[in-house]
């Protein structure tokens, strides 16, 4: 069983549109997680990181955490063209250990 | 200022070779790490060091021998590189605390093409 679940996509989404990118992951111990934006070619980016329970807004970004369903997701608003990219999710059990794991990211389109 | 650099960004080689990437940060961080990320995009953890001390060794090859000859600096070394070892490979670093993980920022990568 894959530690971080997300589906692959592609997600297509209208430009203005909310693109909504979820994960899962099954380490009940996992304490922080984050999202990341990878353009092909590129280094992995990091959009936003949460830690407790609920809504983390960030300018368009958006990550909600759910430790009880071990979900996570992030929340584009207004999407633009410029957000066409792979978004990884990452959790990590913190305390000490300085281990991510990674999902295998979905790949979003936002459509002009 | 780049923040994580790593050299070379690309590098072409053939099997049986041994090459090595190097990692520098200016962020002043404490904790690094080396990711390989495949042909499908999965990225993993490889290795992690926290104030030049090896934390996380994953199962990897012995051909691949890190270094940290100091916080801001980590180098990766492969011995008889094989046509598996093609891959992109990153450098990240974190400030990390005794009860949370915090952020990694990655680097530009280092595409290794091995034929």
């Amino acid at each position: 069983q894959k530690e971080v679940e997300q589906n692959s996509g592609p997600l297509s989404v209208p430009e203005g549109a909310i693109a909504s990118l979820n994960c899962t992951y099954s380490d009940r111990g996992s304490q922080s997680f984050f999202w990341y934006r990878q353009y092909s070619g590129k280094s992995p980016e990091l959009i936003m990181s949460i830690y407790s329970n609920g809504d983390k807004e960030d300018g368009r970004f958006t990550a909600q955490l759910n430790k009880a369903s071990q979900y996570v997701s992030l929340l584009i608003r207004d999407s633009q063209p410029s957000d066409s990219a792979t978004y990884l999710c990452a959790s990590s059990r913190g305390s000490g250990t300085y281990k991510y794991i990674f999902g295998t990211g979905t790949r979003l389109k936002v459509l002009a | 200022d780049t923040a994580v650099s790593q050299t070379p960004k690309y590098l072409v080689t053939q099997m049986g070779n041994d090459k090595s990437i190097k990692c520098e940060q200016n962020l002043g961080h404490d904790t690094m790490y080396w990711y390989k990320q495949d042909s499908k995009k999965f990225l993993k953890i490889m290795f992690s060091y926290n104030n030049k001390e090896l934390i996380i060794n994953e199962t990897v090859p012995n051909r691949f021998s890190p270094k940290s000859p100091d916080k801001a600096h980590l180098n990766l070394h492969i011995n008889s590189l094989e046509l598996g070892d093609s891959a992109v490979y990153f450098c990240a670093s974190s400030q990390s605390r005794s009860t949370r993980t915090y952020e990694q920022y990655f680097g530009p990568g280092t595409r290794l093409t091995v034929t």
